[in-house]
């Protein structure tokens, strides 16, 4: 089956950058995503590229996509401790209904 | 009011207790899900319903039950549950259109089973 793998941790200084990197197995993910889960909460949709991209900026966010080598990368910039929180990525597949795998998450911990 | 609304949000219950999550969505989407969240493992697909009707059950040990009513309610029924399977469960909708599919998260019930 799908395999999406990342790091459990991750701490940086506020203002910092922060690279939260995210590997998949499946060579036929259309879309791949990263969603924010803060304590006691839900998971939120940050963002999203498709496939046959290799970059998405939104704001402080960048999504890398290396699709040749299966890699996905959120980068987030000038980091803020209200960014602190467990980074989830998901890799969407396609095998007759549409199925959304997620990794183990990445927490992420800004110190001021 | 959040998109998506789950209750309770904390549930304790012994092993022979049976008890019942729900979860409510106003997001107007046309599927609905429930992931079990254990700490340090990927989220685990559990149920899906797409158009009120089950399309995908990884496997799930029948003590877990899910019951779609309609597009907007989702339950999961819950009996002789053993301590593994304290967890956090997470309920999500979506609007199912082709192309991106993109999840929207209750804040989930936190269940003990003692």
């Amino acid at each position: 089956g799908e395999d999406v793998e990342q790091s459990l941790f991750l701490s940086v200084r506020e203002g910092d950058s922060s690279v939260i990197n995210c590997t998949y197995t499946d060579s036929s993910s259309t879309y791949l995503y990263w969603y924010k889960q803060e304590p006691g909460a839900g998971l939120q949709l940050l963002t999203y590229i498709f496939s046959n991209m290799d970059m998405k900026q939104d704001q402080r966010l960048t999504v890398l996509l290396n699709k040749k080598d299966k890699h996905l990368s959120l980068r987030i910039a000038d980091t803020q401790t209200g960014d602190s929180a467990i980074y989830f990525c998901a890799d969407l597949l396609n095998t007759g209904f549409q199925k959304l795998v997620f990794g183990t998450g990445t927490r992420l911990l800004v110190s001021p | 009011e959040t998109g998506v609304t789950q209750t309770p949000r904390h549930l304790v219950m012994g092993m022979t207790n049976k008890k019942s999550l729900k979860c409510e969505q106003h997001l107007g989407h046309n599927a609905m899900y429930w992931y079990k969240q254990s700490a340090k493992k990927p989220l685990e697909l559990m149920f899906v319903y797409s158009l009120e009707e089950r399309v995908e059950n990884n496997s799930v040990p029948s003590r877990f039950s899910p019951e779609c009513p309609n597009s907007s309610h989702l339950f999961l029924h819950l009996h002789t549950l053993q301590p593994e399977d304290s967890a956090l469960y997470l309920c999500a909708s979506s609007q199912e259109q082709g192309g991106a599919e993109k999840l929207f998260f209750g804040s989930g019930t936190q269940l003990s089973v003692l």
